[in-house]
């Protein structure tokens, strides 16, 4: 199993680009989420799912959008990027929400200038 | 709403010595706890859960921790650390209530373990 894939690794944007983080997972699972990690800050969530169809924003959706059309897939869309946007994402997912853990992919780090 | 609190942010410890890394959390609901950790430039992994039950829990890599309802604490310990457990710690929790879905993060401990 692959579990999450997240792509791409590493990204650099130009102020007022867009961008989309991809996120994949093979496992079947329902719930999916999207987490920014900052120094000193933590991870924060961003949007979540509990299934195809289904979303729901977190603690700092602004700037974000997300949707879910099949139970796979979970892309994180950056409409127009802002210096405040650098960081690192993580998708994870789970079977039952928090309860089973969540399985977390590597990471995309990005960084807009 | 919850918040949790890790109020050291990094831990120096030799190895072989016994570590303990402390949480604290605030909710106005039941929760279930958690403690992730985050190897360098990787992605979390789950390192144990309390969700009901004996409030001791153990967790993969020797690590263990106590749910303390009282003192809304999460505390994790392992008795001896490794060079390999060097990593930064996070404890998380999320409510009973409905779906369970969103957790909750503290800012982390890095754990430093040196010889």
């Amino acid at each position: 199993n692959a579990g999450v894939t997240q792509t791409p690794k590493f990204q650099v944007l130009k102020t007022g680009q867009s961008m989309t983080l991809q996120c994949a997972q093979d496992m079947n699972h329902e719930y999916m989420s999207w987490y920014r990690q900052d120094p000193g800050m933590g991870l924060r969530l961003i949007h979540y799912s509990v299934g195809a169809g289904i979303t729901d924003q977190g603690e700092v959706p602004n700037g974000y959008n997300v949707s879910r059309s099949t139970t796979e897939d979970f892309p994180l869309r950056l409409l127009s990027a802002a210096p405040s946007q650098t960081s690192v994402y993580f998708c994870a997912s789970s079977t039952r929400g928090t309860v089973n853990g969540y399985t977390f992919g590597s990471g995309t780090r990005l960084t807009v200038v | 709403a919850q918040s949790v609190t890790q109020l050291d942010s990094q831990v120096p410890v030799f190895e072989e010595a016994p570590v303990e890394l402390r949480c604290n959390y605030s909710s106005s609901v039941s929760v279930y706890l958690f403690w992730y950790v985050q190897y360098p430039n990787q992605g979390l992994q789950l390192l144990l859960k309390y969700l009901s039950g004996s409030t001791l829990v153990k967790g993969i890599n020797g690590f263990e921790a106590e749910f303390n309802k009282s003192q809304t604490s999460f505390h994790l310990r392992k008795p001896s650390v490794h060079i390999s457990d060097t990593a930064e710690y996070f404890c998380a929790v999320s409510d009973r209530n409905g779906t369970a879905s969103k957790l909750t993060f503290g800012t982390g401990t890095r754990l430093q373990v040196t010889l």
